[in-house]
């Protein structure tokens, strides 16, 4: 099955300790993004990568770091989490080859930084 | 730089018509639209390339004004299920950022009986 596999569904960490929110995808897709969801501000892109190596900044990338060694992986690191980073992540990706595609979601990841 | 939706949220009654609004200050190369029910991922609608392109999801259907850079969305006769957050993803077409997204706010609509 096509799919978009965040982990974990949900976390509730400490303020300072370093976490990883996996994102793996099964549709060889090059394109792969994070957002983050807060309520009244939608979904605001951190980072996305264009293919394997190729990763550049979103709307909000500060405290947050992404990787992209992999086609099919494009891990979100938090090296020193923070209360403002509570927050609901979506990781998605798609296609550019043939262009005009819809990106697949993950499940999305809970965040909970106290 | 989000794109600008309105309304933020609309309230209707089953069988009434919607239409949301996405609204640009870049050039376009695409718009996605997508539903999201609350707490869970964001769901595909439609995809709109071309400059006045219409495109239909049972009763759900969208345009593109490619010169005016928005889109709308269209719901007619809404049902129950159409609640949910409403998103608009826009493509630009310049600036060698072509495949990637970037969402609005949302629009949050609730269908009551």
């Amino acid at each position: 099955e096509a799919q978009v596999t965040q982990n974990p569904r949900y976390l509730i960490t400490v303020t300072g300790k370093k976490l990883t929110v996996t994102c793996s995808q099964n549709m060889n897709h090059e394109y792969m993004s994070w957002y983050r969801q807060d309520p009244g501000l939608g979904l605001r892109q951190i980072y996305y990568s264009m293919n394997v190596e190729v990763t550049d900044k979103g709307d909000v990338p500060e405290g947050y770091k992404v990787s992209r060694k992999e086609k099919r992986n494009f891990p979100l690191i938090l090296e020193s989490p923070s209360p403002n980073q509570t927050s609901l992540y979506f990781c998605a990706s798609s296609t550019i080859r043939t262009g005009n595609q819809p990106q697949h979601f993950g499940d999305g990841t809970r965040l909970s930084i106290l | 730089q989000q794109p600008v939706q309105s309304p933020q949220a609309v309230i209707l009654r089953e069988g009434e018509d919607a239409v949301i609004n996405c609204s640009s200050s870049k050039a376009l190369y695409s718009v996605h639209w997508y539903r999201q029910k609350h707490g869970e991922a964001p769901v595909f609608l439609m995809i709109l390339l071309k400059g006045g392109e219409q495109k239909g999801h049972d009763k759900i259907s969208a345009s593109f004004n490619e010169k005016k850079q928005q889109s709308s969305l269209y719901l007619t006769a809404s049902q129950l299920s159409y609640s949910g957050t409403y998103f608009c993803g826009t493509e630009w077409k310049y600036g060698g950022s072509q495949g990637n997204l970037i969402f609005g706010k949302g629009t949050k609509l609730s269908v009551k009986p």
